[in-house]
Parts: C-alpha cells; structure tokens; sequence
C-alpha cells in the first residue's frame, strides 16, 4: 500500500526550463492538492482537483498548471520555471470533505531549485 | 492574508513535560481543523482532528482544545518525548469551501532529554 507517491524527489532546473511533478494516489480518493511549502509560509495550496476532471485554482497558482488524468492521477506543470518556484512540493489526496471530514494523506515531497 | 495562523515559529519542551502548541484563525466559518505533524524530509502525516461542534478531542498523548469564541486551537502532548520533535501544522476546512485545507505556517518543536 503506496498510499500517495510523487516523483521525482529531487530536481534541479534552470530559469525557463519546464517539467511536470507527478503524483499518484492508490487510495481511490476523490480529491487531490498540490502544496508547496516554504521557510515562514507554512504549507500553500497550488491547485486542487475535488473529483476526476474537475480542477480549481488555490492560493498561488500563478506559474504552474494542473492535469487530473484520472482518478489516480494529478500533474503539476510548470511551464517555464522562475527561482521563486524554488520550494518543496507536496501532493496530497483525501476522501470528499462533506460526509464526512477525512483528513488528507501526502507524499514525500519534491524538492525542487530552480537556478 | 493568513487565515490560519501559528504565532510561534519554534517551541523547546524538557522530556516527560507537556508540549502546548497554538493556533489561531480568523475566519468564523471554519468548521473543522486537523493537526499534522513533518518530519524532515517527509510529507506531513495527520496526527489529530476536532470538529467545531466540540471542544476538546484526545488521542492518547495528543488532545486538542477548541475556542470558537476566541478563534484559537491548542495542541496538548503529554508526556512530550524525543520522537515528538517534529514541526507541527494546523489547518482548517470551511464548508463553504469544502475542499481546501488552509494550513498554518508551523511550528517547530524540539524535545530535549
């Protein structure tokens, strides 16, 4: 039982380049998140997928975009990448929110620089 | 605009002492919070929860206290241990927005012997 698995778990890149982080959930869960977290801003929501084909933007979406493929999976894209991207990235999926509350399950995170 | 707020960015705790985490929020509509402790280079992992139609929830060593009035959670472990150093996150859920959870920035906790 994987539960939620992100690749890659490091990456480097330099300004301009893209790549797309991959994220896999095993758990038959609905929604899914992208965060990214850094020093002093605790843990910030990217964009967030409530069901299959359905995508919603979260508190910093600016310079990245999102793919639910199907249930399982959810990719975040960056286009053309910037050293303010430079953060850790987590995925993460839980059951719906409304009957009843689950909490939501992460990955280990992708650690990413861009130079 | 930081809803959901953890003042204190680090927290030192002797073994065997209670460790009081805090939180606060400014948004009356959250409903539901939940703690998740991070271990370096790990995903945060769930570690409690409490629903705004309590005020207080336990789980062995953890229990989490709830003042809606005041807009404020704690986090009590008792007794703290080695293990328990770790940073821990808050987050909150409104039914209006049913499926995001708004962490705080965190708060790291180091347990000494």
């Amino acid at each position: 039982n994987a539960g939620v698995t992100q690749t890659p778990k490091f990456q480097v890149l330099k300004t301009g380049q893209s790549m797309t982080l991959q994220c896999a959930q095993d758990m038959n869960h609905n929604s899914m998140y992208w965060y990214r977290q850094d020093p002093g801003m605790g843990l910030r929501l990217i964009y967030y997928s409530a069901s299959e084909g359905t995508t919603d933007k979260g508190e910093v979406p600016n310079g990245y975009n999102v793919s639910r493929l199907n249930k399982r999976e959810f990719s975040l894209r960056l286009e053309s990448a910037a050293p303010s991207q430079t953060s850790v990235y987590f995925c993460a999926s839980s059951f719906d929110h409304r009957g009843w509350v689950t909490e939501a399950f992460f990955g280990q995170g992708t650690r990413l620089t861009v130079v | 605009d930081q809803q959901v707020k953890q003042n204190s960015p680090s927290l030192s705790v002797q073994e065997g002492r209670i460790s009081i985490l805090n939180c606060d929020y400014t948004n009356s509509m959250f409903d539901y919070f939940l703690w998740y402790k991070k271990y370096p280079a790990e995903g945060p992992t769930f570690l409690i929860s409490i629903s705004s139609i309590k005020d207080k929830n336990e789980d062995g060593r953890f229990t989490v206290f709830l003042n809606k009035s005041a807009k404020h959670l704690s986090l009590h472990i008792v007794p703290s241990q080695p293990g328990d150093s770790a940073v821990y996150f808050c987050a909150a859920i409104s039914p209006y927005n049913t499926d995001k959870l708004i962490f705080g920035t965190g708060t790291r906790l180091q347990v000494f012997p």
